[in-house]
């Protein structure tokens, strides 16, 4: 039980265009999920928090602008990095919220902007 | 602020027995999490933490002591595919994960 997809794994492309991440809690409902970002040799580093049916908080120098994350279900996030820079390119992972306040880690995306 | 300290990385030998400390200073704490993560995977969930005293788990075991904001994670019976990062986290409003400890499992 308590597994969280990721879609896609990898996603390779250029400055300026828009990538779109898919989190899926696949057998538990997640009122809330989690996104972050894992640069290497660095722990993780959460952006935002996302519930179910309302706006995503985003943690303290994350632009919501830029990432933008939508949680239309109760086992669906998505984050859209817009307009992305090489800066930008690193894992990301996401988690889905369980019993007794676990997360369940998504496999991550690792993104690459040339 | 809030801090989590945990060492750089460790070396142990298979078969025996290894534990893992962190130290952490938050501001509000409803848990503590130990997370295993392998070279370009996403964290896995090992142990849940939020009364002090040990959560023992097959071969990995979790330590708790609020009053000393420390935890420690033992791992037993050491095999090669031990071999990973682990992940000390603290539940305060948000998850926060401390840098992260390599354990090299060596034969």
């Amino acid at each position: 039980g308590a597994v969280v997809s990721q879609h896609p794994s990898w996603v390779i492309c250029k400055s300026g265009t828009s990538v779109k991440i898919e989190c899926r809690s696949l057998d538990f409902q997640a009122t809330t999920m989690f996104w972050y970002r894992q640069f290497p040799k660095q722990s993780l580093m959460l952006m935002a928090t996302s519930n179910e049916g309302s706006k995503a908080t985003y943690e303290q120098g994350v632009e919501k602008d830029k990432f933008l994350i939508n949680h239309a279900s109760l086992t669906l996030s998505t984050l859209t990095v817009t307009s992305a820079h090489p800066e930008d390119s690193s894992f990301y992972i996401c988690s889905a919220q369980g019993t007794l306040e676990t997360q369940y880690f998504g496999p991550g995306t690792r993104l690459l902007v040339l | 602020g809030q801090n989590i300290d945990q060492p750089t990385e460790m070396t142990a030998t298979e078969g025996a027995i290894v534990q893992i400390n962190c130290t952490y200073q938050t501001s509000g704490f409803n848990g503590l999490f130990w997370y295993q993560q392998h070279a370009g995977e996403a964290p896995t969930f090992l142990s849940y933490n939020v009364l002090d005293g040990l959560e023992e788990k097959g071969r990995f075991s979790s330590f708790l002591s609020r009053s000393k904001g420390y935890s420690y994670l033992l791992l037993k019976e050491l095999q090669m595919k031990d071999s990973a990062s682990y992940l000390c986290a603290v539940l305060a409003g948000k998850l926060i994960f401390g840098q992260g400890t390599e354990l090299s499992v060596k034969p």
